[in-house]
């Protein structure tokens, strides 16, 4: 399966904690992208990393591509209550015209 | 969510009765998707499509039926519906343009299928 696999399942921290967040993936990739879903509602795109890039930053998000290791992760600053959602990482891999999810982190902010 | 709109929103049905879920988009976008989210699964790929008439299966088409008569409009029937096939069901489209890149989603529909 080229599913990606998210760890942790579950993340609970303080408001205003950093969270990190990490996604592995097993054949290679054309971008990795990660998505934010509320609770009851559709995904949000939030950042896409292309297969040659190794950072890239979006307001408070940073993530991170390591190719070699077939792993990103994503950090999320000074997290807000708001913050408060499941985030999933999806893989654009060579070849395979569809997207893949991985299960996702479900990430709680304690205020 | 702005630009896709799905409907039902929720529906319940008894097993073997068709059922079609319609996703209506506002943007002229090429590129269409239909995925199911499963606890312990993540989001699956049923059908998609790259323009009208032009549709393709995903990793889990067996069951569904998807038609693209217009840019606007993509719609997924199961034929009989199946207890396996209750689940929470989005569209997609694709806002850059360019197949799996930044994918919007719709709001979802809940499916029952008793």
């Amino acid at each position: 399966s080229q599913q990606g696999e998210e760890d942790p399942q579950a993340l609970s921290i303080q408001e205003g904690e950093n969270a990190t967040m990490n996604c592995s993936y097993k054949t290679s990739i054309n971008n990795l992208q990660w998505y934010r879903q509320n609770s009851g509602r559709g995904l949000v795109h939030l950042i896409l990393i292309r297969s040659n890039e190794r950072e890239k930053h979006s307001g408070r998000l940073r993530v991170t591509l390591d190719t070699s290791k077939k792993s990103s992760s994503l950090l999320i600053t000074a997290s807000r209550a708001a913050d408060t959602a499941s985030y999933f990482c999806a893989t654009d891999h060579l070849g395979a015209q569809k997207l893949v999810f991985g299960q996702g982190t479900r990430l709680t902010i304690n205020p | 969510d702005a630009g896709i709109t799905q409907s039902p929103r929720h529906k319940v049905t008894e097993t073997g009765t068709p059922v079609t879920l319609r996703c209506h988009q506002t943007e002229n976008h090429r590129y269409m998707y239909w995925y199911r989210q499963d606890p312990g699964h993540g989001l699956r790929l049923i059908h998609y499509s790259y323009g009208v008439k032009d549709t393709d299966k995903g990793e889990v088409s067996d069951g569904y039926s998807v038609s693209r008569s217009k840019t606007e409009d993509f719609l997924l029937t199961l034929e009989s519906a199946t207890s396996s096939q209750t689940s929470v069901y989005f569209c997609a489209i694709s806002e850059s343009g360019v197949g799996y890149e930044k994918l919007f989603f719709g709001s979802g529909t809940q499916l029952s299928v008793l």
